[in-house]
């Protein structure tokens, strides 16, 4: 089946650093993505839908600044989370739908700590 | 964004016995799909079974099946002759039928399955 990866699986950055999170779709075109995160024993939160060549959509009470989604291209998108701070220490997950109406495929994961 | 409830945040059962999941969800449109995600401790998201919304029949796969309640809102997931390796959060889950292919999950239960 289709794979999707992301990349790192596990990243530790200082408090006040920008770190960049990457999600590609390895064998198919995914002109949308999806990055949602989890926190330890939670569900997954959708934080905003990333759009191939235009602007991404975030839900309702994420921070458009602080999480800098970028869908450049028809197998990345990369979610940047800038000047980041303890409290965004978080399970990063991204998916992006096949071709059916049923697929979605989800990546790995990334783990996020801020020290 | 739509709501989905899962009331129970832990279940057990015996290896080789029934287990019911509960799940319930609030919307307004009459177009949707509803499925069952698994997420071992790897947290990768495995898809476990689906239902449409316009079709009355109850979805099945192997071992495990779905009470779709339409009316009710109500979407259970029963596993059924549990095995060791079903031990895993499990998230309910909903998609709009028309528009996009976003995901909204429901808090997760964390199934444990006793030998």
């Amino acid at each position: 089946g289709a794979v999707v990866s992301q990349h790192p699986s596990w990243v530790i950055c200082k408090s006040g650093t920008s770190v960049k999170i990457e999600c590609r779709s390895l064998d198919f075109q995914a002109t949308t993505m999806f990055w949602y995160r989890q926190f330890p024993k939670q569900s997954l939160m959708l934080m905003a839908t990333s759009n191939e060549g235009s602007k991404a959509t975030y839900e309702q009470g994420v921070e458009k600044d602080k999480f800098l989604i970028n869908h450049a291209s028809l197998t990345l998108s990369t979610l940047t989370v800038t000047s980041a701070h303890p409290e965004d220490s978080s399970f990063y997950i991204c998916s992006a739908p096949g071709q059916g109406i049923y697929e979605q495929y989800f990546g790995p994961g990334t783990r996020l700590t801020v020290t | 964004a739509q709501t989905v409830t899962q009331s129970q945040p832990e279940m057990s059962v015996q290896e080789a016995e029934t287990v019911t999941l509960s799940c319930t969800y609030d919307t307004s449109e009459s177009d949707y799909y509803l499925f069952w995600y698994k997420q071992p401790p790897s947290r990768q998201m495995i898809l476990v079974i689906r239902q449409e919304a316009y079709k009355q029949q109850n979805a099945t796969e192997n071992r495990f099946s779905v009470n779709f309640q339409k009316a009710a809102k109500s979407f259970s997931l029963k596993i059924s002759d549990s095995q060791l390796g079903d031990a895993a959060m499990y998230f309910c889950a909903y998609r709009r039928g028309f528009t996009g292919n976003q995901f909204y999950f429901g808090t997760g239960t964390s199934l444990t399955v006793i030998p």
